[in-house]
């Protein structure tokens, strides 16, 4: 069973555009991650959020989780080519192991 | 940053044989390793929590007996798959965690080994 849910699945937008990410639970999480994945490789860590209502910026990119720490966005403004990737959320549960499980995914393709 | 190395990057064998994954912990104690299984163009799944002197961790559905886990050093797990199948040809990643440092949520990614069996 997937616990989280990312929408949209696949998304192809032009160069300059603004998109969003929705990464989606019915279940608490202690923290919640955001990966980049390129084809044939591990994903890359891109932030980590903790607390409910935390908003992080990363240039382009700004993260939110949300206040019942359940769900968590991925803006990016202006995209450019070199943000195509798949994008991953993953959610800890327990604060023991810390496993992460992580969502459906993302697709993006930016085209020049 | 720390860094994880898995190996081999890809591997073709025959169906009914054997493959082992290493994941090592180049310049930090993994005292915690997760496996994941990704099939093309899809999330990753774990598989398995292997722990650092202790048996791994699967996750429900995973077959403990294909897929056998060992975690015998601070640096280093491994994955075999025994008996591998068709169906048993997919990406697997590890990670890694490192408990004493700073940095206790994240997890390091090695890059991946692609399974292909014939």
């Amino acid at each position: 069973t997937q616990l989280l849910e990312q929408s949209p699945q696949f998304l192809s937008i032009q160069e300059g555009e603004n998109l969003t990410v929705y990464c989606n639970s019915s279940s608490v999480f202690s923290s919640l991650q955001w990966y980049r994945q390129e084809p044939g490789e591990g994903p890359v860590l891109l932030v980590t959020v903790v607390t409910g209502g935390e908003v992080k910026k990363l240039k382009r990119l700004t993260f939110q989780f949300g206040d019942a720490r359940k769900d968590s966005s991925l803006h990016i403004t202006a995209a450019q080519p070199g943000d195509t990737g798949l994008y991953l959320c993953a959610g800890a549960q327990g604060s023991g192991t810390y496993k992460y499980i992580f969502g459906t995914g993302t697709r993006l393709k930016v085209l020049a | 940053g720390a860094v994880v190395s898995q190996h081999p990057s890809w591997v073709i064998c025959k169906s009914g044989t054997s493959v082992k994954i290493e994941c090592r912990s180049l310049d930090f104690q993994a005292t915690t390793m997760f496996w994941y299984r990704q099939f093309p163009k899809q999330s990753l799944m774990l598989m398995a929590t292997s722990n650092e002197g202790s048996k791994a961790t699967y996750e429900q559905g995973v077959e403990k007996d294909k897929f056998l886990i060992n975690h015998a050093s601070l640096t280093l797990s491994t994955l075999t798959v025994t008996s591998a199948h068709p169906e048993d040809s997919s990406f697997y990643i590890c990670s890694a965690r490192d408990l004493a440092g700073l940095a206790k949520n994240i997890q390091y990614f090695g890059a991946g080994t692609r399974l292909s069996v014939l």
